[in-house]
């Protein structure tokens, strides 16, 4: 167990529609990141947050938000979802930059 | 645009064997990172390095990096079926950080 908890497990939706998942970092560590693992396009970093504040931001489309809450936790929204959207996203956690990240578990979206 | 090449993307080796993944990338950057993925699971954070000539290694695996030659390797010493997995490098720029992923090399180590 990494201690980062990502909900929903599962999620099946359709083209169009909003989502939005959940991630809990570990206890103490500052630093969120999301990623979208596809078989199309590969393992993708989308944005990472520092202590509330975005502090890095990837291939994350416009239709696709985050954000940091005080308390730490990560959401991460994909609206007007598409087919394409369907993927693994992956949440992590770290003290900092440099220091290692730990994963959750995943959330695998369907878009049908 | 910063590129990221794996090679071999697939490898098959022996039990006890030593062999070498190589990770290139195509413009300076400032963290390479190594990553393991066992079949249907999430990721596993291996090493992260942040100099030219950085070394670290944990059990059988060894990462070094050469920013230089703009190339990290991931060596594997005396390979064990423990091992097989996908692994994946990345990396990313300090003030520009966004992190790009090679395709993932995946390990199979036969007894």
């Amino acid at each position: 167990d990494s201690g980062v908890t990502q909900t929903p497990k599962h999620l099946i939706t359709a083209t169009g529609q909003r989502v939005t998942l959940r991630c809990s970092p570990r206890s103490g560590d500052l630093s969120v990141y999301w990623y979208q693992q596809s078989l199309d396009q590969g393992l993708q970093f989308l944005i990472q947050y520092y202590n509330g504040e975005e502090r890095a931001k990837g291939n994350i489309l416009e239709r696709f938000s985050a954000q940091q809450f005080p308390d730490l936790h990560s959401e991460l929204n994909l609206s007007s979802l598409e087919l394409g959207d369907s993927a693994l996203y992956f949440c992590a956690s770290s003290v900092d930059s440099t220091a290692k990240a730990f994963f959750g578990q995943g959330t695998r979206l369907t878009v049908v | 645009e910063l590129k990221v090449e794996q090679n071999p993307l697939f490898l098959s080796m022996q039990e006890g064997k030593n062999y070498t993944i190589y990770c290139n990338y195509s413009t300076t950057s400032d963290r390479l990172y190594w990553y393991r993925q066992d079949p249907g699971k999430s990721l596993e954070s291996l090493f992260v390095l942040l100099s030219n000539g950085a070394v670290k290694q944990e059990g059988r695996l060894m990462a070094s990096l050469d920013t230089k030659a703009r190339l990290s390797t991931l060596h594997i010493t005396a390979a064990v079926h423990d091992l097989s997995a996908t692994y994946f490098c990345a990396v990313d720029k300090y003030n520009n950080n966004d992190m790009r992923f090679g395709a993932g090399t995946r390990l199979t180590v036969k007894p």
